[in-house]
């Protein structure tokens, strides 16, 4: 899986739209974009993936450059229940081995204040 | 209905001892895993099964074992346990080859050894 880097932390108002940056410079054609978060003391949580589009469900929105080498995911409207840490992930789509896990990195902790 | 548990939510154990984790998953998906989550908060594979079939065994001590008795069952053992054992553990499921290959993780057990 290509490698990707993610700030540290970001803080965001409550009610404000969080953008949440992830580069994967080495992404390859067939590497999908994932994000995830995990909120204090409880596993994982999938919010959204996409290939090249930009992507919208009831979570949030992800918004790929066209050259792939970064994405965007917005938390539209902010609350108190998105601080979490945020997981930008790049894997492909084969179920064969070790395409299947996800290898996370030390992500981003946002905090949204009110 | 919780759709990936995890028994018990917490182990606190003494060095030397023997204690396995279970995992159910509810979803018919044909894929689990395990995590390693350390004190540092990185979360690192561990295992996976698909089928009742190992399929990706990371470096981790033989002292692990997982066992898969059926597609919706997958525990892991943990023989003479040390100190550094102690970290969270996930289970999680997916459904690969169909869809979107997310990932359900469970809620985690928090393992202690004193």
């Amino acid at each position: 899986d290509a490698k990707t880097t993610q700030p540290p932390s970001m803080d965001c108002a409550e009610g404000r739209a969080a953008n949440l940056p992830c580069n994967h410079s080495t992404i390859s054609g067939n590497e999908y974009v994932y994000w995830y978060r995990q909120i204090h003391s409880q596993g994982p949580q999938y919010i959204i993936h996409g290939l090249k589009n930009n992507e919208t469900n009831e979570m949030a929105s992800l918004i790929i450059t066209e050259d792939r080498k970064s994405s965007t995911l917005i938390l539209p409207h902010a609350t108190l229940r998105d601080t979490a840490v945020y997981y930008c992930i790049v894997r492909v789509h084969i179920s064969s081995g070790s395409a299947r896990q996800l290898t996370f990195g030390s992500g981003t902790q946002l905090t949204v204040l009110p | 209905d919780t759709a990936v548990s995890q028994t018990p939510k917490y182990l606190v154990t003494q060095m030397g001892n023997d204690k396995s984790i279970k995992c159910e998953q509810n979803l018919g998906h044909d894929t689990m895993y395990w995590y390693k989550q350390d004190s540092k908060k990185f979360l690192k594979i561990m295992f996976s099964y698909n089928n009742k079939e190992l399929i990706i065994n990371e470096t981790v001590p033989n002292r692990f074992s997982p066992k898969s008795p059926d597609k919706a069952h997958l525990n892991l053992h943990i023989n003479s346990l040390e100190l550094g054992d102690s970290a969270v553990y996930f289970c999680a499921s997916s459904q690969e080859g169909v869809g979107s290959y997310e990932q359900y993780f469970g809620p985690g057990t928090r393992l202690t050894v004193t």
